[in-house]
């Protein structure tokens, strides 16, 4: 089954204890990224990757970390996590084309910092 | 579930009738648009998308409206059913930009009434 999973699905930390969320898509796509959906703001694109060791900032970059090193992975990384990081995160791949471009989210991962 | 937003409009329509949901999208380039459905504790899914050069696709009982004159995106969904209930976002791209990013609007709660 064609699906983007991620991992854990939810999570509670407390500041500065670095975590990982992980993200992984069966669908061979060269496309991926990450976003965080909070109350009234929609979905915010973080960080996003044009293929294996190309990534780049979105929206709202600050306090993550992207890396990918495989196709299929693109894991998130809170080297520090603060309060303000409290959120539903998603994962996202598709195939890379200018446009034209259905996005596969995965199921979400809740974290909460306290 | 999880909660994507507390204070997002909300359009309630009865089990049958037809429901029409609107957004208005600000970048005049945006060339390729997207309507995704998110159910509660789950990542967005596609529903149907509209390119710019169109200005009317229909799927499965839904139907995209594209008014590029006055920037403005609806679905029509017909004969809703319970299972419709969820939030709904559209998305768009902008082909001058980053190759497959997607701008998300902040979304409307669909509530079908029994």
């Amino acid at each position: 089954e064609a699906q983007v999973t991620q991992n854990p699905r939810y999570l509670i930390t407390v500041t500065g204890k670095k975590l990982t969320v992980t993200c992984s898509q069966n669908m061979n796509h060269e496309y991926m990224s990450w976003y965080r959906q909070d109350p009234g703001l929609g979905l915010r694109q973080i960080y996003y990757s044009m293929n294996v060791e190309v990534t780049d900032k979105g929206d709202v970059p600050e306090g993550y970390k992207v890396s990918r090193k495989e196709k299929r992975n693109f894991p998130l990384i809170l080297e520090s996590p603060s309060p303000n990081q409290t959120s539903l995160y998603f994962c996202a791949s598709s195939l890379f084309r200018r446009s034209y471009n259905e996005q596969f989210f995965g199921p979400g991962t809740r974290l909460t910092v306290l | 579930g999880e909660s994507v937003g507390l204070h997002l409009p909300t359009l309630s329509v009865q089990e049958g009738d037809n429901s029409i949901i609107n957004c208005a999208y600000s970048n005049s380039a945006s060339d390729y648009f997207i309507w995704y459905k998110q159910e509660s504790g789950k990542g967005p899914q596609f529903i149907i998308d509209i390119r710019s050069n169109m200005d009317k696709r229909q799927g499965q009982r839904v139907t995209v409206l594209l008014n590029k004159t006055v920037k403005h995106l609806s679905l029509q969904i017909a004969a809703t059913q319970p299972g419709d209930s969820a939030v709904y976002f559209c998305a768009e791209t902008d082909p001058t930009g980053t190759a497959s990013k997607l701008t998300f609007g902040t979304g409307t709660r669909l509530q079908v009434t029994l």
